[in-house]
């Protein structure tokens, strides 16, 4: 599985917006890139996913860079319920089996947001 | 929006004794489910891929033998870890795919397994 790497923390102040980077010089071109997130003492949950294109949805916007060798996580405003480790996670869908649907994660990002 | 439920939550047993954790997809059928294991500071770790009416698939380094997978049905998935030891102590972590969601998957509230 291609790589990811992510800063291990960051901090944001409440309401502000926050940018979570992702490096993934090594992707192939079916990688989808995947971002989940994980709050304490639970399981992870899906955030978004994308493969080439921005990506928008209620709970963030996916920034890809024109190579793909990196992306952005966008939160608009952040609370403290965003507070959670964040994961930046590449799938293959050059492979089809029911297998191929796992994902295999990092250490990710931890967030912490501050009043 | 899909949800997958897990049970239980917590659970604390003796040294020795087998413990059951369910996995229900209550509202899609998931063909395909998957156990992870997590440690305390550790990100999650798959431990095996269980496919609905097959034996599952399981990763390197982890014993089948001990952690029996049961997925008999379309939304139920079973973990077993039997002859439980106090190294087995972890966050055990399901998720399911949903096939109507290619790209998505949902994830358990996870089991926090305790062996005394």
């Amino acid at each position: 599985d291609a790589k990811t790497t992510q800063p291990n923390s960051m901090e944001s102040n409440e309401e502000e917006p926050v940018h979570l980077p992702c490096n993934h010089s090594t992707i192939s071109g079916t990688d989808y890139i995947h971002w989940y997130r994980q709050l304490p003492s639970q399981g992870p949950e899906y955030v978004i996913h994308g493969l080439t294109s921005n990506v928008n949805n209620r709970m963030a916007s996916l920034a890809i860079a024109e190579d793909r060798k990196s992306s952005t996580l966008i939160l608009h405003r952040a609370t403290l319920r965003d507070a959670a480790v964040y994961y930046c996670i590449l799938r293959d869908s050059a492979y089809s089996g029911a297998g191929s649907y796992q994902l295999t994660f990092g250490k990710g990002t931890k967030l912490s947001v501050i009043p | 929006g899909a949800v997958v439920s897990q049970h239980p939550s917590r659970v604390i047993c003796k040294s020795g004794t087998s413990v059951k954790i369910e996995c229900r997809s209550l509202d899609f059928q998931a063909t395909t489910m998957f156990w992870y294991r997590q440690f305390p500071k550790q990100s999650l770790m798959l431990m095996a891929t269980s496919n609905e009416g097959s034996k599952a698939t399981y990763e390197q380094g982890v014993e089948k033998d001990k952690f029996l997978i049961n997925h008999a049905s379309l939304t139920l998935s079973t973990l077993t870890v039997t002859s439980a030891h106090p190294e087995d102590s972890s966050f055990y972590i399901c998720s399911a795919r949903d096939v109507r969601n290619n790209e998505k998957l949902f994830f358990g509230s996870g089991t926090q397994l305790s062996v005394l």
